[in-house]
């Protein structure tokens, strides 16, 4: 079992649309919870951060944590063609300072 | 206020050679870490460096080395590259280690073993 897990796609939403990205992982240890947005041949960028359950919200991005479950999402809404890239979830456990990612979702934004 | 730079940005070597990137961590940030991310694949932890020294290493063989200066600047080095050395190497910063920290990462050197 892989310890961050995405679904690798492609997630395929129209224009205006709400895109829902999941990431579930494997460690109870984990402790913070990161979401990279990456477009083909760049390098991740830091689009949201989540610790505590619940929602987070920065403009049109809503990441959601759920320790129970395991399980940690980020919304998208008013998806624009400009979104599609990779979405690359990632966990630091209690005991690490690396960050853990999964594989990445693509997305695809269709006009 | 400078982000994270890494070079070079491109790279091309045989394999047996041994290469050495470079990275300046964003202006404020005093701990680098190095990934390695193959095409489709999430970035590795290779290692990272705090207060000059390496705290921690993923599952990376002792041919990745590192340093980290004073200025807080860091080097990757790979000795005896292999053909399965070929990635991008990404160099992330963050403040103090701390367990919530984001780390923010620069461009990438791409590393191409022939």
């Amino acid at each position: 079992q892989k310890e961050v897990e995405q679904n690798s796609g492609p997630l395929s939403v129209p224009e205006g649309a709400i895109a829902s990205l999941n990431c579930t992982y494997s460690d109870r240890g984990s402790q913070s919870f990161f979401w990279y947005r990456q477009y083909s041949g760049k390098s991740p960028e830091l689009i949201m951060f989540i610790y505590s359950n619940g929602d987070k919200e920065d403009g049109r991005f809503t990441a959601q944590l759920n320790k129970a479950s395991q399980y940690v999402s980020l919304l998208i809404r008013d998806s624009q063609p400009s979104d599609s890239a990779t979405y690359l979830c990632a966990v630091i456990h209690t005991g690490r300072r690396a960050l853990t990612f999964g594989s990445g979702t693509r997305l695809q934004v269709q006009p | 206020d400078a982000g994270v730079t890494q070079s070079p940005t491109h790279l091309i070597k045989t394999r047996g050679q041994q290469v050495t990137l470079r990275c300046s961590p964003k202006s404020g940030h005093d701990t680098v870490s190095w990934y390695q991310q193959a095409l489709g694949q999430g970035p590795q932890f290779i290692f990272q460096y705090y207060e000059e020294e390496e705290r921690q290493r993923g599952n990376f063989p002792d041919r990745f080395s590192g340093h980290q200066f004073p200025n807080y600047s860091s080097e990757l080095n790979v000795n005896a590259l292999l053909l399965g050395d070929s990635a991008l190497y990404l160099c992330a910063s963050s403040l103090h280690r701390g367990l919530y920290q984001p780390q923010h990462f620069g461009d990438g050197t791409r590393l191409s073993i022939l």
